[in-house]
């Protein structure tokens, strides 16, 4: 009974290709979010949802594209794949608004992109 | 431009002596301060947090030390065990609004 699951774990694509990432969390947060951590570790806010609209997207190419069929689920599809977007991708969840919160965090989709 | 700075990249320790790893945030909106525990392969967990009215919150060998004239805090664990070893990310929140988070700081506690 994962509280935050996101899918697949590991991802290797060539260039120039699409591909989805899956989230889904159990926790019944109104809020999602897609992280991406590059090669210096930083942990960078993508995108946020909430109650299935998006909320926060941070200058991020229009490339990725997030989707949220409800609000338990936000999943993050990438078109023409480049080297750089080689990373891992966390999916979080939380709830907005709410003094105190944390963020739940999924186990990570490492992209290699080649 | 990054709201969150971790400036130590690592940090190794002594079991059973104290680490203390370091946070700054640049703006005085953010009123959640929160740590979080990362291990290799594996997403970040909640560690320990401290809302802006506090200074202090204690959560076993954990301490959070918030200093908002300062816009610091930072983490304390002692006793470290080897178990502790991970990386650890500082993060900040107005709200519950958004998370910022740091770099992170490696931790590696030596037997």
């Amino acid at each position: 009974d994962t509280a935050v699951s996101q899918t697949p774990k590991y991802l290797v694509t060539q260039m120039g290709n699409d591909k989805s990432i899956k989230c889904e969390q159990n926790l019944g947060h109104d809020t999602m979010y897609w992280y991406k951590q590059d090669s210096k570790k930083f942990l960078k806010i993508m995108f946020s949802y909430n109650n299935k609209e998006l909320i926060i997207n941070e200058t991020v190419p229009n490339r990725f594209s997030p989707k949220s069929p409800d609000k338990a689920h936000l999943n993050l599809h990438i078109n023409s794949l480049e080297l750089g977007d080689s990373a891992v991708y966390f999916c979080a969840s939380s709830f907005r608004g709410t003094f105190n919160t944390e963020a739940f965090f999924g186990q990570g989709t490492r992209l290699t992109v080649v | 431009d990054q709201q969150v700075k971790q400036n130590s990249p690592s940090l190794s320790v002594q079991e059973g002596r104290i680490s203390i790893l370091n946070c700054d945030y640049t703006n005085s909106m953010f009123d959640y301060f929160l740590w979080y525990k990362k291990y290799p392969a594996e997403g970040p967990t909640f560690l320990i947090s401290i809302s802006s009215i506090k200074d202090k919150n204690e959560d076993g060998r954990f301490t959070v030390f918030l200093n908002k004239s300062a816009k610091h805090l930072s983490l304390h664990i002692v006793p470290s065990q080897p178990g502790d070893s991970a990386v650890y990310f500082c993060a900040v929140s107005s709200t519950g609004n958004q998370f910022y988070f740091g770099t992170g700081t490696s931790l590696t506690v030596i037997p």
